[in-house]
């Protein structure tokens, strides 16, 4: 069966602390692994996509990897605007997403 | 702004009620799906159009009923509402059913 885990729950970090979320995902045929980004009461915000393992993507202080079994996001040097809760998901075969619970990061100034 | 726009923000209404949420997706995008997001929990995939026809379906409840009309604007009816119906509900567009989505701003629906 299809399943997408985010790891932890939730994150609290101090601001220029860096850390990593993590996004373990079982999945037939991997079409694609999405990260977003969502704030209190918005719709999520596309991050990433990533394809095959060993692909890495960047933006600003964000820099997701993908293995076969799991992705990372890295955060460096993280902002108090960077407090969100990040959602992972993968695209199967059947082209539908799954979608993780979702990490709640915590940046404190 | 990510171009998927969502009508109303607000929604307030009693047990028992139907509504109908609207949303118009991304220029060009053909796909469109609908989540359901209680409060704290994640994102349910309830339904999926692609150029006006049904093309997955996931929790969505025989309650509830969606569509895609020629102009790719798509409508979620909510029937017989519940109390545990009060969420936030979220449309997402796509070029192509099953790249990158894009989320509209997302339709709070108390039910009283």
């Amino acid at each position: 069966e299809d399943q997408v885990t985010q790891s932890p729950e939730a994150l609290r970090l101090q601001e220029g602390e860096s850390s990593s979320l993590n996004c373990s995902y079982t999945v037939s045929g991997l079409r694609g692994l999405f990260w977003y980004r969502q704030d209190p009461g918005k719709g999520p915000e596309f991050l990433f996509t990533l394809y095959s393992a060993g692909e890495e993507k960047e933006k600003e202080r964000l820099k997701a990897t993908l293995t076969k079994k799991e992705s990372f996001l890295h955060i460096t040097a993280p902002k108090p605007e960077d407090s969100a809760t990040y959602l992972c998901a993968v695209q199967g075969s059947n082209y539908q997403l799954i979608w993780g619970a979702g990490t709640k990061l915590i940046i404190k100034p | 702004d990510s171009g998927v726009t969502q009508t109303p923000k607000h929604l307030i209404t009693a047990t028992g009620q139907r509504v109908t949420l609207r949303c118009s997706p991304r220029s060009g995008d053909l796909s469109v799906y609908w989540y359901q997001q209680s409060l704290d929990q994640g994102l349910q995939f309830l339904i999926q159009y692609y150029n006006g026809e049904e093309r997955a379906k996931g929790n969505i409840l025989e309650r509830f009923s969606a569509q895609q009309f020629p102009d790719l604007h798509s409508e979620l009816n909510l029937s017989s509402l519940e109390l545990g119906d009060s969420a936030l509900y979220f449309c997402a567009s796509s070029v192509v059913g099953g790249n990158e989505q894009f989320f509209g701003p997302g339709t709070r629906l108390t039910v009283l």
